[in-house]
């Protein structure tokens, strides 16, 4: 059983266009996670949620939208596309808050976004 | 600001060779560490994390860290690689900012040479 997954695993499309990558977790936890890889491998966190709220909103552009319909799906929304939009995007989901800053968090494959 | 910085952007050994790979961290309170560890095409896997209970931690696949508190480091080494350590390593360091927030190093790529 995948612990968390991510759909699609490849997308391509053209710049200005809208697209969504969908997250689900079957551990049962209570926080999930967006991460941006960018070309160098630079991981960088970009949302976080804890049982549908939102937690962590680092300086993105507001054309990215999580959305969480519940605890076990967080999915991220993008509007009008960009070139340096390209990047493998990861969802992680970790145990919640009362673990700390010691849990683990768990990711999944990653979505490689190609905008054309 | 906490912030963990890696040492070498490509390390490569021979198989059999020891593994080492640097990660410094910058905290002005007591860091919690972690080693990730991501495959080709794969997402991140848990290597082993630095909780303070012990400052040699072991990990998965024989990995181990000794968090060094006087020399702010917390690297990674395995006493023979095999060919399938080769992967991109990552230190992090975990911060509470309403959640648990993972800064992480620029990464290190290891090649393991047969």
């Amino acid at each position: 059983d995948t612990a968390v997954s991510q759909t699609p695993k490849y997308l391509v499309t053209q710049m200005g266009n809208d697209k969504s990558i969908k997250c689900e977790q079957n551990l049962g936890h209570d926080t999930m996670y967006w991460y941006k890889q960018d070309s160098k491998k630079f991981l960088k966190i970009m949302f976080s949620y804890n049982n549908k709220e939102l937690i962590i909103n680092e300086t993105v552009p507001n054309r990215f939208s999580p959305k969480s319909p519940d605890k076990a799906h967080l999915n991220l929304h993008i509007n009008s596309l960009e070139l340096g939009d390209s990047a493998v995007y990861f969802c992680a989901s970790s145990q919640g808050l009362a673990g700390g800053p010691v849990e683990t968090q768990y990711f999944g494959p990653g979505t490689r976004l190609l905008v054309l | 600001a906490q912030s963990v910085t890696q040492l070498g952007s490509h390390v490569s050994v021979s198989e059999g060779a020891l593994v080492l790979l640097r990660c410094n961290y910058s905290s002005s309170v007591p860091p919690y560490l972690f080693w990730y560890v991501q495959y080709p095409n794969q997402g991140l896997q848990l290597l082993l994390k630095y909780t303070s209970a012990a400052t040699l931690v072991k990990g998965i696949n024989g990995f181990e860290a000794e968090f060094k508190k006087s020399e702010t480091s917390f690297h990674l080494t395995k006493p023979s690689a095999h060919m399938s350590d080769a992967a991109e390593y990552f230190c992090a360091v975990s911060l509470i900012q309403g959640a648990q927030k993972l800064v992480f190093g620029q990464g290190t790529r290891l090649t393991i040479n047969p």
